[in-house]
């Protein structure tokens, strides 16, 4: 059965304190890997689509990878504003769409 | 580029009455829409897929009857809550794909209390 699993469920990070966001999926053939910001009380936002093992995406502080099995979210030097629920989502060959259950980031001053 | 907005983001209703949710792509043509439905805490719960001018197709479990949606046209998807509970009280989110890209663009949600 497909399956995403996302860890840790919650990280609480000082200011400045880099870590990685842990998202492990078994589908059958990756069309793509996405993941998502959702703030309380809002809709997800996208941040990043990755399409095969090797690739890596970034946006400021935010760094995405790709293995044939997982993918990382890093985050370097995170910032209070950073706090966030990050969602892991892939799709499958057949254009299911599974979501993970996501981490809660909290960044601490 | 690529924003979903939704219509109204909050609404309370009394119990036995319907409601409806707008969906739109507003810089897009969105030819599938996605409807789920968030509790608190929880990750989103896929609800419907719809594709536009077709019938949409139900996770199990889901009523389509109590749950009707209509997407409409390559803008536009509508989730109506028919005869509302209090246990369908909830956060509603839409999202919206085009056939070039893959990832989903959601809205910015609806929270629905039903008294």
């Amino acid at each position: 059965e497909d399956q995403v699993t996302q860890s840790p469920e919650a990280l609480r990070l000082q200011e400045g304190e880099s870590s990685s966001l842990n998202c492990s999926y078994t589908v059958s053939g990756l069309r793509g890997l996405f993941w998502y910001r959702q703030d309380p009380g809002k809709g997800p936002e996208f941040l990043f689509t990755l399409y095969s093992a090797g690739e890596e995406k970034e946006k400021e502080r935010l760094k995405a990878t790709l293995t044939k099995k997982e993918s990382f979210l890093h985050i370097t030097a995170p910032k209070p504003e950073d706090s966030a629920t990050y969602l892991c989502a892939v799709q499958d060959s057949g254009n299911q769409f599974y979501f993970g259950t996501g981490t809660s980031l909290t960044v601490i001053p | 580029g690529a924003v979903v907005s939704q219509h109204p983001s909050w609404v309370i209703c009394k119990s036995g009455t319907s409601v409806k949710i707008e969906c739109r792509s507003l810089d897009f043509q969105a030819t599938t829409m996605f409807w789920y439905r968030q509790f608190p805490k929880q990750s989103l719960m896929l609800m419907a897929t719809s594709n536009e001018g077709s019938k949409a197709t139900y996770e199990q479990g889901v009523e389509k009857d109590k749950f009707l949606i209509n997407h409409a046209s390559l803008t536009l998807s509508t989730l109506t809550v028919t005869s509302a509970h209090p246990e369908d009280s909830s956060f509603y989110i839409c999202s919206a794909a085009s056939g070039r890209r893959y990832e989903q663009y959601f809205g910015p949600g609806t929270r629905l209390t039903v008294t």
